[in-house]
């Protein structure tokens, strides 16, 4: 079946480059997202990447794809305080009927 | 605001009620999606629609939920004889499917007491 695993939680200085890492086992995945979530609110599309691509660039945001490894980064250059929240990777495979699959999610934490 | 909306927001409810939810997804997508969020997990896939067709519908659905889109626009997930283990956040999303990226609502987040 489908799956997509994240590390829990990651932890940056201000300033600093946060890379938060993503596997998946759905060779078909067509596209995949990043999607962030600030506390009790819903899920905010950041970006996504089709998987013909292996980098998209949208201003501190820079994706990157090894779909030989399965393995989807999201890079936020300069973190700020702002930046602090859930961050989902998820992907859609096949013909993407059922929606996307998550992962369970890294918690980004800031460090003054 | 045009996105997608959700009401109400929070649920507090006795085990064994019946609770509805409701979204309004954004007008011109066609698909709508239900997902379960808990505690320490991304959204888990419920079911989802084409217009007024409900498509799919995950294992997770047992009998005593049920959802609707009566015409094509806004959608309802309803819940009978809630159980402690229903509570969760429900999301809706909604897309026009072109590039699969779904547009999410705040959410309801329900409690069973």
């Amino acid at each position: 079946g489908e799956d997509v695993e994240q590390s829990l939680f990651l932890s940056v200085r201000e300033g600093d480059s946060s890379v938060i890492n993503c596997t998946y086992t759905d060779s078909s995945s067509t596209y995949l997202y990043w999607y962030k979530q600030e506390p009790g609110a819903g899920l905010q599309l950041l970006t996504y990447i089709f998987s013909n691509m292996d980098m998209k660039q949208d201003q501190r945001l820079t994706v990157l794809l090894n779909k030989k490894d399965k393995h989807l980064s999201l890079r936020i250059a300069d973190t700020q305080t702002g930046d602090s929240a859930i961050y989902f990777c998820a992907e859609l495979s096949g013909g993407g009927a059922d929606g996307l699959t998550f992962g369970k999610g890294t918690h980004l934490i800031i460090q003054p | 605001d045009t996105g997608v909306s959700q009401d109400p927001r929070h649920k507090i409810t006795k085990r064994g009620q019946n609770v509805t939810f409701r979204c309004d997804p954004i007008s011109e997508h066609n698909r709508l999606y239900w997902y379960r969020q808990t505690l320490g997990q991304g959204p888990e896939f419920l079911t989802y629609f084409q217009n007024e067709a409900q498509l799919e519908k995950s294992r997770l659905l047992s009998d005593r939920f049920s959802a609707e889109r009566p015409k094509g626009s806004f959608s309802t997930l309803e819940i009978q004889r809630t159980e402690q283990g229903d509570s969760a956040m429900y999301l809706c999303a909604s897309t026009s499917g072109l590039t699969g990226e779904l547009f999410f609502g705040e959410g309801s987040r329900l409690t069973v007491l």
